[in-house]
């Protein structure tokens, strides 16, 4: 079955730690995404790719990084610079162009403390 | 830039209520519209989209039109279900940053038999 990934589920790291999240596709899509749900709150952009090598910063890109390597995978590095991580982080990927709906994973809750 | 409002929540029905939940969207260009659900720990599911002005997306019993005259896209249902419970959300592609979404804060529907 076709599908998008992302490991792990739940994840806890200190404080200070640099963590990386992992999401993979096989749907053949050129464009992924990164977003953030805080409780109560809506989605909001990290990064977005729209084609291997390329990766472009989102609304809130401070204290992430990305890399683009393989069509199938777009890592998220959180890093110790982002002040508030704990959150829920949401991996989609879908097809170029704005009528195309976007397939999500099941998303990674991330703890630090 | 370009925004989206949804109806505060939560809502409160009981089984075979009809739903509404308004939405209403801000962009520079012709976006096209999605309402997509999440089901409590999960990640997001597409419900429905629209592409163009005056057409109708519907699903599952759902349906919202694309009312470009009133930036508009509300999401009905005639008859919900306990299984309806979920979280909402409206969401206009964003033309500035590639093909990414631009979500509002959710609308949570709590549905009593």
């Amino acid at each position: 079955d076709g599908g998008i990934t992302q490991s792990p589920k739940y994840l806890f790291r200190k404080e200070g730690q640099n963590v990386t999240l992992s999401c993979e596709q096989n749907l053949n899509h050129d464009a992924m995404y990164w977003y953030r749900q805080d409780p109560g709150q809506g989605l909001r952009l990290i990064y977005y790719s729209q084609i291997v090598n390329d990766f472009q910063k989102g609304d809130i890109a401070e204290g992430y990084s990305v890399s683009r390597e393989k069509k199938e995978s777009f890592p998220l590095t959180v890093t110790s610079a982002q002040k508030n991580p704990t959150a829920f982080y949401l991996c989609a990927s879908s097809l170029r162009g704005t009528i195309y709906e976007q397939y999500f994973g099941p998303g990674t809750r991330l703890t630090v403390t | 830039g370009d925004s989206v409002t949804q109806m505060e929540g939560p809502v409160t029905l009981s089984e075979e209520a009809f739903l509404t939940i308004n939405c209403t969207y801000t962009a520079t260009g012709y976006p096209s519209l999605f309402w997509y659900v999440q089901y409590p720990g999960e990640g997001l599911q597409l419900l429905l989209k629209a592409t163009k002005a005056d057409d109708k997306g519907s699903n599952k019993g759902f349906e919202a039109t694309y009312r470009k005259e009133t930036t508009s896209f509300h999401l009905e249902k005639g008859s919900v279900q306990v299984s309806d419970s979920a979280v909402y959300f409206c969401a206009p592609s964003d033309d500035q940053a590639g093909t990414a979404l631009i979500f509002g804060k959710g609308t949570t529907l709590s549905v009593s038999s």
